[in-house]
């Protein structure tokens, strides 16, 4: 079956540090979709990734799909305190979607 | 856009009573819906799909005598947790998905806090 994975699952960061989430599968993907949970709320849909090779970009964030369709990764450049949070992907696999664990962003006093 | 309401907020219940929730998508037709439970510090985890006007699809290991899911419109589903034990304390999210828009992409409600002592 599918293997996928989400690494790491925490990140301790100065703020104004970097940061990066990875997600993995083993199979090929149709797209793979971003997700950001606050702390005691719920997710909220970041961006969709459907291209081999796509990069996109919000601000601070910059999203990858690998070339194969088989990764992707979330970028945090000079991390903000609103940045802390659960970010997660939703990969979607011939309409199965599966989550990834979720990496938590964690700000350093 | 793309809004999704989910009542009530927060549920506090006596164990043995039955708790539905209400999943809304208030400015769009969601032809499927998700129903996840999420314990603290945890992923997602889904319990079931629904697509409407049809049974609700369960993930392995969630009882759907237990977790009783009803997708009777386009735009609400609902989650009733019969005979709830403290075990089932947890937060339960739903999200809708459009067949308009981006392929796939889920909108989340707020969620319920659901305590059963």
């Amino acid at each position: 079956g599918q293997q996928v994975m989400q690494i790491p699952q925490y990140q301790h960061v100065q703020e104004g540090e970097d940061f990066t989430t990875y997600c993995n599968s083993s199979t090929t993907l149709s797209n793979i979709q971003w997700y950001k949970q606050r702390p005691g709320g719920h997710p909220v849909f970041l961006i969709q990734l459907v291209k081999s090779g796509e990069v996109k970009k919000q601000k601070r964030l910059t999203f990858q799909f690998g070339e194969a369709k088989k990764n992707s990764s979330l970028h945090i450049t000079a991390t903000q305190t609103t940045d802390v949070g659960t970010y997660f992907c939703l990969m979607d696999s011939n309409y199965q979607l599966i989550w990834g664990a979720g990496t938590k962003l964690i700000i350093k006093p | 856009g793309a809004v999704v309401s989910q009542h009530p907020s927060r549920v506090i219940c006596k164990s043995g009573t039955s708790v539905k929730i209400e999943c809304r998508s208030l400015d769009f037709q969601a032809t499927t819906m998700f129903w996840y439970r999420q314990f603290p510090k945890q992923s997602l985890m889904l319990m079931a799909t629904s697509n409407e006007g049809s049974k609700a699809t369960y993930e392995q290991g969630v009882e759907k005598d237990k977790f009783l899911i009803n997708h009777a419109s386009l735009t609400l589903s609902t989650l009733t947790v019969t005979s709830a034990h403290p075990e089932d304390s947890s937060f339960y999210i739903c999200s809708a998905r459009s067949a308009l828009g981006r392929p796939g992409t889920q909108y989340f409600g707020p969620g319920t806090r659901l305590l059963v002592l």
